[in-house]
Order: C-alpha cells, then structure tokens, then sequence
C-alpha cells in the first residue's frame, strides 16, 4: 500500500463551484499533516495544516480522520487562480519525514 | 516576508560531473530538508538535517550524495558523480519545530547529459 495517496485526476470544475479532495496515508503513527498546492514547474507551497479538529482559512476547509487515516480539502467559490496540483503531505512518525501523495491536478474553467 | 533561496535555479553538467547546489534557509529554522521531483512525478524525500547532521535520509540518498551546513546560513546538497537519472529539480525546505509546516525554495533544476 503506497504511503499517501489521493484522488487521481484531473479535476475540471466551472469557477464558482464547489470541489472536495481526498486523501489516506497508511501510517497511522504520523504526527503532522498539510495540504500544498503546486503550480506547474514550481515549488510546493503551503496551503494549510491539518489540525484533528478540522481548520478553515477563507475558502478552504481541511478535515482529519485519524481513525481512518483520511485527509479532505474542501474549495468553496473556485476561482480561476485555484488551477494547481494539489499535494496531501504527511509528516512521518518522528516528522522530519515529509511524505507527499501524488498530487490531484484541478482546473477550474471560466 | 522570510523565504527559502536557492542557487542556481537551473544546472546543466555532463554525466559524471559533481553538482553542489546550494540554498539559504529561513534564518530562525532549526529542519533543513531536500526533496526531488523527477519532471511528471511526485515529490521524494532525500534527507532531513537537524543539529548540524543527518536525522534520516531515503534510499534514494545514496553514498553519491552528501548535504552540509558549512556556515550559519547556507545548507550545500552535493551529488559527487552525476547520473543521467539524477535530472530532476532539487527542492530545498526549512521548518522551526518538527512536526510543523516546511516552507520550500523556489528549486534547482538540474539537467545531466
């Protein structure tokens, strides 16, 4: 079983629409968890931590299930500018291990 | 706003040839990390330093690479014999504590021919 994994892609959505991206991990020791978004050819940039009772910045809301080792993003109102890869990433058992999914590609269209 | 820097942003060096690239990390972070990404593929982990070593380090982190920290500021990846299979962009990150976020530099992309 790969260590993180995500919802394969892509995802083309109208702006304005509401998007959801799923995430599972397979170590259910890890401490610490993310969501990055990446623009093409571009460094990994921080989106939000993960916390287990659930976090909102704005437009995204992430969730953690540790019991189920299971991550969401949710996009509320996509705009065009959300078009990205974005990256599930989590922090191994003694967190100096970032282990990344394979990224779920979305494009939202005008 | 505080950043990760890298340099160069692209190397081209002829297979067999040593590569060192170099980063700053955020001037207050403890973590210093490198990851690679193969064009097309996902991001890998090479190795985290802490406390001026190696903390852990992938398979990938081969005897043909080595990281260090020869000053306060800059963090050195070097790959000592370069393959063709090492093209890829080397990302350098720091964190403050350990199991917080990493912020990452905008990348090498190393090409070897």
């Amino acid at each position: 079983r790969k260590e993180v994994e995500q919802d394969p892609g892509p995802f083309n959505v109208p702006e304005g629409a509401t998007v959801a991206f799923n995430c599972t991990y397979s170590n259910s020791a890890s401490q610490s968890f993310f969501w990055y978004r990446q623009d093409c050819r571009k460094e990994p940039k921080l989106l939000m931590s993960v916390y287990s009772s659930g976090n909102e910045d704005g437009r995204f809301t992430a969730q953690l299930n540790r019991a189920s080792q299971y991550i969401s993003l949710l996009i509320r109102d996509s705009k065009l500018s959300d078009s990205a890869t974005y990256l599930c990433v989590v922090g191994g058992v003694r967190g100096q291990n970032f282990v990344f999914g394979p990224g779920t590609r979305l494009s939202v269209l005008p | 706003e505080p950043e990760v820097t890298q340099t160069p942003s692209h190397q081209v060096t002829q297979m067999g040839q040593e590569v060192i690239l170099r980063c700053v990390p955020i001037s207050n972070h403890l973590y210093f990390y490198w990851y690679r990404q193969i064009l097309g593929q996902k991001v890998e982990f090479l190795v985290s330093f802490y406390n001026n070593e190696i903390s852990e380090k992938s398979e990938i982190f081969d005897d043909q690479f080595s990281v260090e920290r020869p000053d306060g500021s800059n963090f050195t990846l070097k790959i000592r014999s370069t393959k063709l299979e090492d093209s890829a962009m080397y990302f350098c990150a720091s964190g403050d504590t350990v199991n917080t976020e990493a912020f990452f530099g905008q990348g090498t992309r190393l090409t070897v021919v």
